[in-house]
């Protein structure tokens, strides 16, 4: 069965840190998908970074990196020199299937706390 | 502008009563998916379509169904069996060929009892 787990309920970061919001994950395909996606107070989704199962390089998008470690099955989200702005819920996902049916399912989601 | 429109953006049943909460997209997108988000608990999956006239069960489906005439349109209608539907809910679509497409959402539909 999928399954996403995102242990951390709620994370505090100082303005300007890093910080690191961890993702594991439970699938027997060898073939899958992980995003992270932002959700502000607003109730948006919005896309962040994608990381795919076979992709020998962590992905980059500006500020956010994904550190994959597929042997461990963690698909951990970074955020670089946070912002204010970076408070939210964000949820760590992963798309399985093939051509005519793919799914998503999400993880329970970590509250980010960016402290000025 | 290409997007997912989702209406209303509150919604309040009473008991005992049927209500259909509406997703439209303009994006061309095959695929559509209809989410549940409970507090501490993230996005649940409801039900899916990828083509007109079909669709999935997801993990909750029970005490909901769904229909999809047109590719554009998936509205979501949350029955009298559903003993607990206060949630916020997602409506989202993507293109169904790749693995690394992600999910386009709309702005979701508050549903509460009253």
């Amino acid at each position: 069965a999928q399954k996403i787990t995102q242990t951390q309920p709620g994370m505090f970061v100082q303005e300007k840190e890093a910080v690191t919001l961890d993702c594991t994950y439970d699938t027997s395909d060898p073939s899958y998908g992980l995003f992270w996606y932002k959700q502000p107070s607003s109730g948006e989704m919005i896309f962040l970074i994608y990381q795919g199962s076979y992709d020998q390089q962590n992905a980059t998008e500006g500020r956010y990196s994904l550190n994959f470690q597929k042997a461990r099955k963690s698909a951990n989200l970074v955020i670089s020199a946070s912002q204010l702005g970076d408070s939210a819920m964000y949820f760590c996902a992963m798309r399985e299937g093939n051509t005519g049916g793919f799914k998503t399912i999400f993880g329970a989601g970590t509250r980010l706390f960016v402290k000025a | 502008d290409g997007g997912i429109t989702q209406s209303p953006k509150y919604l309040f049943r009473k008991e005992g009563q049927n209500v259909t909460l509406s997703c439209e997209q303009n994006l061309n997108h095959d695929a559509m998916y209809w989410y549940r988000q409970d507090p501490g608990q993230g996005l649940r999956l409801i039900y899916y379509s990828q083509i007109v006239n079909d669709f999935q069960k997801g993990d909750i489906a029970e005490g909901y169904s769904v229909s999809r005439e047109k590719k554009e349109s998936f509205p979501l209608t949350v029955t009298s069996a559903q003993k607990n539907p206060t949630a916020f809910y997602l409506c989202a679509s993507s293109i169904d060929t790749e693995i690394n497409e992600k999910l386009f959402f709309g702005s979701g539909t508050q549903l509460s009892v009253l």
